[in-house]
């Protein structure tokens, strides 16, 4: 399937870490998108990286795309205790107006 | 900063009722979609609308499942006969261009029993 896979599922750190989640797709994509969701909330969108974009930041994110490689990294630097969340990639499928997202890494930040 | 909201937040209804979920997407926005989420799974794209009319449906988005953009500002979905494996969030979302960032409501919980 076309799902992007997010890697790893948890992971916990401590505040004022970096924490680095990946996402992996199988198919063509127009855009990646990364999404944050707290706990029975909404999906807030955090930053979308075109196919023909390598790298991306705002804030403390920072994206890579390899369509080489059919993955993408998020970074979150200085982590902070309000981060913790999932975070969830979603792609869409070249040419077609449909949206997969992954399972989701669950981040912990410890205070 | 304009939004998407959703109503209701919370819906109860019992299995084979017929329940409407409605969504007012950002204004300027030309696509709308919706996605479930079963608790603890995935985000799950559910169908996408452009120019009032589907463009993509997913296998989940049977024949029980239909939407509407009754009167240029509501975009609903409409689960004619509910089953408790539709228990789930669903969310709508809305885009100013096809695969461009969409932008999410809060979620309507439907709670089937």
């Amino acid at each position: 399937s076309q799902q992007g896979e997010e890697d790893p599922q948890a992971l916990s750190i401590q505040e004022g870490e970096n924490a680095t989640m990946n996402c992996s797709y199988k198919t063509s994509i127009n855009n990646l998108q990364w999404y944050r969701q707290n706990s029975g909330r909404g999906l807030v969108h955090l930053i979308l990286i075109r196919s023909n974009e390598r790298e991306k930041h705002s804030g403390r994110l920072r994206v890579t795309l390899d369509t080489s490689k059919k993955s993408s990294s998020l970074l979150i630097t200085a982590s902070r205790a309000a981060d913790t969340a999932s975070y969830f990639c979603a792609t869409d499928l070249y040419n077609f107006n449909k949206f997969y997202f992954g399972s989701g890494t669950k981040l912990n930040v410890k205070p | 900063e304009p939004e998407v909201t959703q109503t209701p937040s919370h819906q109860v209804t019992q299995m084979g009722q017929e329940v409407i979920l409605r969504c007012v997407p950002i204004s300027n926005h030309l696509y709308f979609y919706w996605y479930r989420q079963i608790l603890g799974q995935k985000v799950e794209f559910l169908v996408s609308f452009y120019n009032n009319e589907i463009s993509e449906k997913s296998e989940i988005f049977d024949d029980q499942f239909s939407v509407e953009r009754p009167d240029g500002s509501n975009f609903t979905l409409k689960i004619r006969s509910t089953k408790l494996e539709d228990s789930a969030m669903y969310f709508c979302a809305s885009g100013g261009r096809s695969s461009d960032t969409q932008y999410f409501g809060p979620g309507t919980r439907l709670t089937v029993l």
